[in-house]
């Protein structure tokens, strides 16, 4: 979920298990989200998207769920293993005028234990 | 990977004294992002263009400025750089503005000013 404070939300969690991570957004007008993955020196990659129009979609080993009535996203990651240890974050984003520019959230870090 | 180059990598300068920290894309794509990434804020936007000569500001853009004079290459200029602003730097490129479309990141420039 989105940070409060100095320091990131940690989610702990064991090799094999299935990590679920929060992300709430605040802009109504915001129709395009987007999770980025970033390891420890790096930049954000990008893992996966979803339109406004959708409420679920699944990638590799993760799947994107979307509930606009709450503005809640969520990030679920299948069968963790410690290679996905990192931070991660969700970011919003219009496809109307005035709200292309994407918002990132704080960021939750992802902590993989062997 | 997308073609994103960060230069330098690592900067420590000094209260009162100017840095430029260029981005150059292999990509082609038409905008490009500046972002601060600090601990607790996750990453802010900074400066963003839109095509050769086109920029605008972000949320924390007082104390810096860019110029974009090839589509290539971004730079962000600090005049006068503070302590406030050590940080890590994020340079992102998109092929779209409006709409959907991910960003891009480079691998961020370290910047400590002393």
């Amino acid at each position: 979920g989105e940070s409060v404070g100095l320091h990131l939300p940690t989610l702990s969690v064991q090799e094999g298990d299935n990590s679920i991570i929060n992300c709430a957004y605040s802009n109504s007008a915001s129709d395009y989200f987007i999770w980025y993955k970033q390891e420890s020196g790096k930049g954000p990659q990008f893992i996966i998207d979803i339109r406004s129009n959708m409420d679920k979609r699944q990638g590799q080993r993760v799947t994107v769920l979307l509930n606009k009535t709450v503005k809640h996203l969520s990030l679920q990651i299948a069968a963790t293993q410690p290679g996905d240890s990192a931070v991660y974050f969700c970011a919003e984003k219009g496809t109307a005028r005035g709200s292309y520019i994407p918002t990132f959230g704080r960021g939750t870090s992802l902590i993989v234990h062997p | 990977d997308a073609g994103i180059t960060q230069s330098p990598r690592h900067k420590v300068t000094e209260t009162g004294t100017p840095v430029t920290l260029r981005c150059h894309q292999t990509e082609n794509h038409r905008y490009m992002y500046w972002y601060r990434q600090d601990p607790g804020h996750g990453l802010r936007l900074i400066h963003y263009s839109y095509g050769v000569k086109d920029t605008d500001k972000g949320e924390v853009s007082d104390g810096y400025s860019v110029s974009r004079s090839k589509t290539e290459d971004f730079l962000l200029t600090l005049e006068s750089a503070t302590s406030s602003q050590t940080s890590v730097y994020f340079c992102a490129i998109s092929s779209g503005l409006a709409g959907t479309g991910e960003l891009f990141f480079g691998e961020g420039s370290r910047l400590t000013v002393l």
